[in-house]
Formats: structure tokens, sequence, C-alpha cells
């Protein structure tokens, strides 16, 4: 079974411009999250979907990051424009459902933003 | 919302011996902790889970307690392997506002093992 599948796995941008990041679940997946993780700690979650829903955006900077998720399925996350201290590791997750259940991870983008 | 505690921030041991990392938590109503392993440039995996109905749990070197009246639990790792080298994380699932839940996470372990 493939796992969380997420690309690019890096990517150097400079400040001002925009960037995207883009997550496959597992399939039969319904519950889909982004996760910011800084050097040296834990992930922090950003957003939290629902099939096609957005159930759990609180965390969100809203003002230059928006997420979609299409049909249920794929997930892509959007930073515009990007600030310097948005460099970070965004991993995207995936469980069969809401709740208190294993979340399977991917392997994240390394974003650096000069 | 919950706050997650992890100590300590770095551990070294000499392979084969035991290591054990402590997490701490703040909400009574969180009842999923799970571990997650993450080597490094590498995913977090989970390695085990404990519910809040359980007070321990063993799987073959790995085991996890809980104690829900002072909302702490640990990882327990005996006969430490070169291959146990990563960081380790736990989490705590909880109410976060706004009629959800998530998991909180600690800031990680780094755990070393010595040949």
């Amino acid at each position: 079974e493939a796992g969380v599948v997420q690309s690019p796995r890096y990517k150097i941008i400079e400040k001002k411009q925009p960037v995207a990041f883009w997550c496959n679940p597992i399939s039969g997946h319904n519950t889909l999250y982004w996760y910011l993780q800084n050097l040296g700690q834990g992930p922090e979650l950003l957003i939290r979907y629902e099939n096609e829903e957005a159930v759990d955006d609180s965390q969100l900077p809203k003002d230059r990051f928006s997420a979609e998720r299409l049909k249920g399925v794929d997930s892509t996350l959007k930073i515009q424009p990007a600030e310097l201290g948005d460099s970070a590791v965004y991993l995207c997750a995936s469980s069969l459902r809401q709740g208190p259940n294993e979340q399977f991870f991917g392997p994240g983008t390394r974003l650096t933003v000069l | 919302g919950e706050n997650v505690e992890q100590h300590p921030s770095t551990l070294s041991v000499q392979e084969g011996d035991s290591a054990v990392i402590k997490c701490t938590y703040s909400d009574s109503a969180s009842n999923y902790f799970p571990w997650y392993k993450q080597e490094l440039g590498k995913r977090p995996q989970l390695i085990i889970d404990i519910r809040s109905n359980v007070g321990e749990k063993k799987d073959q070197r790995i085991a996890v307690t809980l104690n829900k009246t002072a909302k702490h639990f640990s990882l327990h790792i005996t006969e430490t392997q070169p291959e146990d080298s990563a960081v380790y994380f736990c989490a705590a699932y909880a109410y976060s506002g706004a009629g959800s839940y998530q998991l909180t996470f600690g800031k990680g372990t780094k755990l070393s093992v010595i040949p």
C-alpha cells in the first residue's frame, strides 16, 4: 500500500513569492491534515479536512495561507506571499476517519524562504 | 487548549541500556496518546499508542505507561539498539475549541544510542 505522497520534497524561493505544496493521501482515508514543523519542534496543525470540507482551520494564517481539497482526495496548500518566517517543513497526514486514530504522515516539503 | 511538555530534549544511552521519555499534558479530557519516531529527514511514524482506558501497553521492546491522575505518560525502550536513534514525539488528543479535536505534540526528544 502506498503511503502519503507529497511534492515537492524541497523548495527554495525568495520572499514575497508564491509557493504551493501538493499532497496525495492514502487511498480511502477521508481525513487529511496539514501540519507545520519548525526545526526542533513537534508538528503543529494548520488545517484538517473531512472529505472536501475544511472542518478545522483555526490555526491557518488566512491572510497568506490557503488550502483546498477538491473532490475530497488530493490537497494543495498555498502561501502567497511567502515570508522569511515561513521556512519550515510542511507535513501532510491522513487517517481513515476523524477522531483519535493513527495519522499517517507524508515525507514533508522542506521550504526555504530567502 | 491542550499543552504537552516532553522531557528530556536530548538523551544518550549505551547500546543495550533502557531509555525513558516522559510527557505531561494539561487537559484531563485527553483520551489518546500516540508516540511517533522521526528519523533524520524522514516522516514521523507511529510506534505505539495508548488510550485513556488502559494503563500500560507493550510491543516487544517498547512500552508506554499512562497515569491519568497525574496527567503524564512515558515511553520505555529496553535493550536499545543503534537503529533506535531518532527524535521521538509524544502527543495528546484533546478538544481544541470551536467543536474541534486535534493532536498536540511535544517538542521531541533526540535519542542517541551509542554502540
